[in-house]
């Protein structure tokens, strides 16, 4: 079945490091979602991308950046993480005809 | 930008009872009005969504009613079972568009056998 996929699905990290977040996805979607979501807070968008070509920010961007390197792939990074970016992080998936947006599995990430 | 308020932050329900959770939102060029239901460990997933050009949709125990006029919309959820334990997250599409929304803080909803 078409899916979204996230890598890795569990990090800790320390203060300061880089880190990458994966996100593949076999449906053929055109748009590209990054979302954290913290306790009562529910899901807030860092960044999101239309086609291959484009990046927009959300509005929780600063301290993170991505890259759409492809249809299928769409990458968050944190360049020096800080504690207050642990979250469970999700990428998602729509198409241009529908609004339904598809989840991936989560990366939780801890910050020490 | 849009702004999503979603009450209560928690239910708990008997199982058989109705649940009834809230949203209200801010631009009144939204029009597409989505509900995610997240279980335990998941990921989110798209249970039911509304246009503004209808007051109610349903499917099966579920339903959702839109007031544009006062700017909120609502799930029912009837005959609650266990499984129908769960997060549910409404959401809104921001500039009046449909492929970005913002999503409310989320109900965590507990049917008790």
């Amino acid at each position: 079945d078409a899916d979204v996929t996230q890598t890795p699905r569990n990090r800790i990290t320390k203060t300061g490091k880089r880190i990458m977040l994966e996100c593949s996805q076999t449906k053929g979607h055109d748009r590209m979602y990054w979302y954290r979501q913290d306790p009562g807070l529910g899901l807030r968008l860092i960044y999101y991308s239309f086609d291959v070509k484009d990046i927009n920010k959300g509005e929780i961007s600063d301290g993170y950046s991505v890259s759409r390197q492809a249809q299928a792939k769409f990458s968050l990074s944190l360049e020096s993480a800080i504690p207050n970016q642990t979250a469970l992080y999700f990428c998602a998936t729509s198409e241009i005809s529908s609004n339904e947006q598809f989840f991936g599995p989560g990366t939780r990430l801890t910050v020490l | 930008g849009e702004n999503v308020e979603q009450h209560p932050s928690t239910l708990s329900v008997q199982e058989g009872d109705s649940a009834v959770i809230k949203c209200t939102y801010s631009d009144s060029a939204s029009n597409y009005f989505p509900w995610y239901k997240q279980e335990l460990g998941k990921r989110p997933q798209l249970i039911i969504d509304i246009r503004s050009n209808v007051g109610e949709k349903k499917d099966q125990r579920i339903a959702v009613t839109l007031n544009k006029t006062a700017k909120h919309f609502s799930l029912h959820i009837t005959e609650t079972q266990p499984e129908d334990s769960a997060v549910y997250f409404c959401a809104a599409p921001v500039s009046g568009g449909y492929q970005k929304v913002t999503f409310g803080t989320g109900t965590k909803l507990q049917v008790i056998p």
